[in-house]
Order: C-alpha cells, then structure tokens, then sequence
C-alpha cells in the first residue's frame, strides 16, 4: 500500500527539542521530493520545510530557519524533521507530503495522517 | 514572499449547489498552484494540480481554471461528501504558501 506514516510527536517543553519521523511504502521514495507541512490547532496549513530527492536541495520557511533540519534516508524510505529550540507556537499537527512533479509543475499528491507536536510548560 | 488569499473565506451551501472558490496570488505564479480538500481530523487531500489538472480518481465535478494571478475552484454539483475546507497552494516558488481556507458548510 502506498502510504506515509509519521510517529515522534508528543508533549515537550519550550526550549526543547523533538525528532519527526515519517516512514514511506509502496514507492520508490528515493525519485521523490518531500516536504513536511504543519498546521496548528483550528488553523490553515503552514508549509514547513522541502527536500529534493538526493537531498541536493533544502528549503525552510522563515518562522523556523536555523531551529529544525529537514534530512532523509533514501535507504530506510525515511524522512525526518529534526526540531530545536521548540516555542509554544510550533504546536500543531506535523504531516509530511510525498512532492510529484508533472511537466516542471509541482504539487503535494500524497500525505500521513500527521504526528501532533505540543510544546508547553 | 507569494501571498494567497482566499474568497469566501466561509460558505454555506446546499447539496446540488454550484459552489465556486476564488484564490489570488500576489504576484504571477502561472499554472503553478494546486487544491486541496481537508475534512475535520483528517490530512489534506489532493484535488487539483497545475491549477487545472484533475488529481486521479477525484470526482469530475471538481474543476480548476485560471494561471497568472487570479484561480478559480468549482464544484459543478455539491455533494454531502464535500463539506470540507478547501486550500489553494502557490508552488512557483519558495516558500511554498497556503491560502488561508475556505470552509464550504451545509446550509
């Protein structure tokens, strides 16, 4: 079955740190880009960090340069999301998304069903 | 940075409704934006890509039209199954920005 899972959520406090994972199947993980995407509680959806599919090209949205890193294990079809120095506004639900491109046009096509991250005292 | 608005943010409707969703981008993004449908607890889902290719074994009654600035989602015929909020989603470049949502809810 083609799927995403991700696990490593939980509650940790402000300051802390927490490593995602996301666990791929049923394709070939390695010919993709992926992504993590957050989204707070009763909140739209926040894209958090891309990663092309030889790690050759990363991407982090401002609100979180220089305190997570996005790394993946094409040999375990894993993707990770490593997150420091957490604030209360990083709680959310984390998804990570499989990256298809057609004709140089990109999209989001397949996502987990998330992993929640709270961060409070 | 590319913003997203999203027209209405909040829509009533009745099944058999058309319902149409309206996202500007800030800047030209040509066709580089796609839909997404998320319904409570649950992941977004994949509607429309390249602002309007139809994601495989979406329902045709899902339409995307629009490139430059201003993009539109149609549903022809709302069905119980599409009460949901719906996400535009610039990918032209980084960072990838959502719209805000558009939550269709039964009148």
């Amino acid at each position: 079955e083609v799927q995403l899972v991700e696990s490593g959520g939980g509650l940790v406090k402000p300051g802390g740190s927490l490593r995602l994972s996301c666990a791929a199947s049923g394709f070939t993980f390695s010919s993709y880009s992926m992504n993590w995407v957050r989204q707070a509680p009763g909140k739209g959806l926040e894209w958090v960090s891309s990663i092309s599919s030889s790690s050759s090209y990363i991407y982090y949205a401002d609100s979180v340069k220089g305190r997570f890193t996005i790394s993946r294990d094409n040999a375990k079809n894993s993707l990770y999301l490593q997150m420091n120095s957490l604030r209360a506004e990083d709680t959310a639900v984390y998804y990570c998304a499989r990256g298809s491109m057609v004709r140089g046009v990109g999209y989001f096509d397949l996502w987990g069903r998330g992993t929640l991250v709270t961060v409070s005292s | 940075d590319i913003q997203l608005t999203q027209s209405p943010s909040f829509l009533s409707a009745s099944v058999g409704d058309r319902v149409t969703i309206t996202c500007r981008a800030s800047q030209g993004i040509s066709s580089y934006l796609a839909w997404y449908q998320q319904k409570p607890g649950k992941a977004p889902k994949l509607l429309i890509y390249a602002a309007s290719t139809l994601q495989s074994g979406v329902p045709s009654r899902f339409s995307g039209s629009g490139s430059g600035t201003e993009f539109t989602l149609t549903i022809s015929s709302l069905q119980p199954e599409d009460f949901a909020t719906y996400y535009c989603q610039q990918l032209n470049s980084y960072p990838r920005t959502f719209g805000p949502g558009t939550k269709v809810d039964i009148k």
